[in-house]
């Protein structure tokens, strides 16, 4: 089945820097790649998605970037900001209605 | 906000207790999922549902069971609970484009 890893566990940076997390899949197959932030006490909220026939997508200060060769996307913070701090997760969906969650990376931004 | 509820929000039991958590959804939508979250693990899915009385198993189903009596709720039951099932447990429904919308949590610890 699928399998999603994701780099690094942890991430510090100083506000106003960028914060790039790293994820990579296994299945082929898998067409659909969300990113969710998680903010203390709360259910993960969907910030950006790209498909697989897309390279990249912007939304703002966040950008999300496909590479269906090497099987890695990632996900690019610019401009951070304390409110960006929180644990976010990459997914992968090797087919309809079933994401396969990362293992979540907990940024920090320090003002 | 997807209209989803979750309850109990907060729970502390004993090893060997049955115990019931409850997701509530208003969005009348066909799929309703159960996932655990645990430190290095991320989110991982115990149970599905694609309809009333209509489930499935996800990755980490062993020790849980499910029903859907109707379409707004599905049930997670641990019939004996363990220290092993300490976890916080997030409630799912589909978008439109395949993401994936969640509850606030239950957070639930056996002692």
């Amino acid at each position: 089945g699928e399998n999603v890893e994701q780099h690094p566990s942890t991430l510090s940076v100083q506000e106003g820097d960028s914060a790039v997390i790293k994820c990579t899949y296994s299945d082929s197959a898998s067409n659909y790649f969300p990113w969710y932030k998680q903010e203390l006490g709360k259910g993960p909220q969907l910030i950006i998605d790209i498909r697989s026939n897309v390279g990249e997508k912007k939304d703002q200060r966040i950008a999300v970037t496909l590479n269906k060769t090497a099987k890695h996307f990632s996900l690019h913070i610019t401009e951070t900001q304390p409110e960006d701090s929180a644990v976010y997760f990459c997914a992968a969906s090797p087919y309809t209605d079933k994401l396969i969650f990362g293992t979540g990376t907990r940024l920090q931004v320090f003002p | 906000d997807a209209g989803i509820t979750q309850s109990p929000r907060h729970k502390v039991t004993e090893t060997g207790t049955p115990v019931t958590l409850r997701c509530h959804q208003t969005e009348n939508h066909r799929y309703m999922y159960w996932y655990r979250q645990d430190p290095g693990h991320g989110l991982r899915l115990i149970h599905y549902s694609y309809g009333v009385k209509d489930t499935d198993k996800g990755e980490v189903s062993d020790g849980y069971s499910v029903s859907r009596s109707k379409t707004e709720d599905f049930l997670l039951t641990l019939e004996s609970a363990t220290s092993s099932q300490t976890s916080v447990y997030f409630c799912a429904i589909p978008g439109n484009t395949g993401e994936l919308f969640f509850g606030e949590g239950s957070r639930l610890t056996v002692l």
